[in-house]
């Protein structure tokens, strides 16, 4: 089936280093992919998405590519702020229809 | 436009009770789904409700139900609550018509049952 494989954590890094969250997907079809965060004691916010190979998704300096040939879909980005600790979920999803599968989350801690 | 809301934010229940948990989706959207999601874990799909009816079931029990009204909110029902069911549940909204752009999440009910 359907399945969402992403590193655990906790991540911890200091504030400007770089970050690499990995995530890799087990899928029939083109997925749509996802990345959500959750920030302590709130709900699922969408970060970005790609709706199809090749296509790379962005917001508030985070990326992630939509790599069909290595079913991966890592996030990056360049220099962290501590405001970006939270957890991230990176998810799937075969469309409307269908419901969103997601990883365990990966805890991000970054220290000033 | 307003996002998903969800209703109560916290609760406490006891074991053998029923709860119910209440979610208005976001304007213009059609289809609300719930997601139950453990402490530590990532969301689970609990079922999806569009144009009243369900439109997918997770792995999970009877005793867990739903309802969407006319407006497109929707409830979660939970009856013979066990403890294992104590979780934050998500609701998301999305759109089964025009263009998808993926699913809008509600912050949550966290349940907690003692």
């Amino acid at each position: 089936g359907n399945s969402v494989t992403q590193m655990e954590g906790p991540v911890t890094l200091s504030e400007e280093a770089f970050l690499t969250i990995n995530c890799t997907y087990t899928a029939t079809g083109y997925p749509s992919l996802f990345w959500y965060v959750q920030y302590p004691g709130e709900g699922l916010q969408l970060l970005l998405k790609a709706t199809k190979a090749d296509d790379k998704g962005s917001n508030k300096g985070f990326e992630a590519t939509y790599r069909k040939e290595t079913t991966s879909f890592h996030l990056e980005k360049g220099s962290v702020q501590v405001s970006d600790s939270a957890v991230y979920f990176c998810a799937l999803s075969r469309g409307r229809d269908d419901k969103i599968i997601f990883g365990k989350g990966t805890r991000l801690h970054i220290l000033p | 436009e307003t996002g998903v809301t969800q209703s109560p934010t916290h609760l406490i229940k006891t074991r053998g009770q029923q709860v119910t948990l209440r979610c208005s989706s976001q304007s213009g959207h059609n289809t609300v789904s719930w997601y139950q999601q453990a402490l530590g874990q990532g969301p689970q799909f609990i079922f999806q409700y569009y144009r009243e009816e369900e439109n997918g079931r997770g792995n999970f029990p009877p005793r867990f139900s739903g309802l969407q009204f006319p407006n497109y909110s929707s409830e979660l029902n939970v009856n013979a609550l066990e403890l294992d069911d104590s979780a934050l549940y998500l609701c998301a909204s999305s759109t089964m018509t025009g263009m998808f752009d993926g699913y809008t999440f509600g912050s949550g009910t966290r349940l907690t049952v003692v």
